[in-house]
């Protein structure tokens, strides 16, 4: 079992759906991130939290360490949202990955 | 432009062969993190370093090794190169640790034939 597991693997929504995806890691952590990468391959950073939710624009992460799970919503999708969304997990300042979460977002 | 700049872009080399990547950090960052990225294994952790020591090992193979130089630079070298070898590289900085924001580079493609 990975260590840290997103859900759902692939999501197809059509514009202006409100979207969520899922992350749960079964290490200790000490922060979490989500990253987007974009079919050319480059990786931006979304978000970093240890606790609580952070909002940026459209898009809303939530972390709740009890339960060892983040979410990443994004409002009023739109189709340059498509991307892979990628869950990591600091672990002993080790970055552990999730497999990622293949968006598609038509207009 | 995340201020990560990685170069070569697209390296194809043989087997056997041995290639070096090149990274330079965002302005400021004193920690650099190389990664591994291929369709099998998705995105790997392989080392860190910090103001020019190393700080975290991840999953890196003996063949492969890195350095951090006084100008916080970095190079990652692979050698006795195999087809599996054949990846997307990220070099990535922060200012210091794994918990502050990183920052990725936009990859070095190496294929290996």
């Amino acid at each position: 079992k990975n260590e840290v597991e997103q859900s759902p693997q692939n999501l197809t929504a059509q514009e202006g759906e409100f979207i969520t995806i899922n992350c749960s890691y079964s290490v200790g952590i000490s922060a979490l991130h989500w990253l987007q990468q974009h079919p050319g391959g480059g990786i931006v950073s979304l978000f970093m939290l240890s606790s609580g939710k952070k909002k940026h624009g459209r898009l809303i992460a939530t972390i709740n360490i009890q339960e060892k799970h983040s979410s990443l919503h994004i409002t009023a999708s739109h189709p340059r949202d498509s991307a892979v969304y990628i869950c990591a997990v600091v672990n002993t300042d080790k970055l552990i990955f999730g497999t990622g979460t293949r968006l598609q977002v038509f207009p | 432009d995340s201020g990560v700049t990685q170069t070569p872009k697209h390296l194809i080399t043989a087997t056997g062969q041995r290639v070096t990547l090149r990274c330079s950090p965002r302005s400021g960052d004193l920690s650099v993190y190389w990664y591994q990225q291929s369709l099998d294994q998705g995105l790997q952790f392989l080392i860190q370093y910090y103001n020019g020591e190393e700080r975290a090992k991840g999953n890196i193979l003996e063949r492969f090794s890195a350095q951090q130089f006084p100008d916080l630079h970095s190079e990652l070298n692979l050698s006795s190169l195999e087809l599996g070898d054949s990846a997307l590289y990220f070099c990535a900085s922060s200012v210091m640790s794994s918990g502050n924001t990183i920052y990725f580079g936009e990859g070095s493609w190496l294929t290996v034939v």
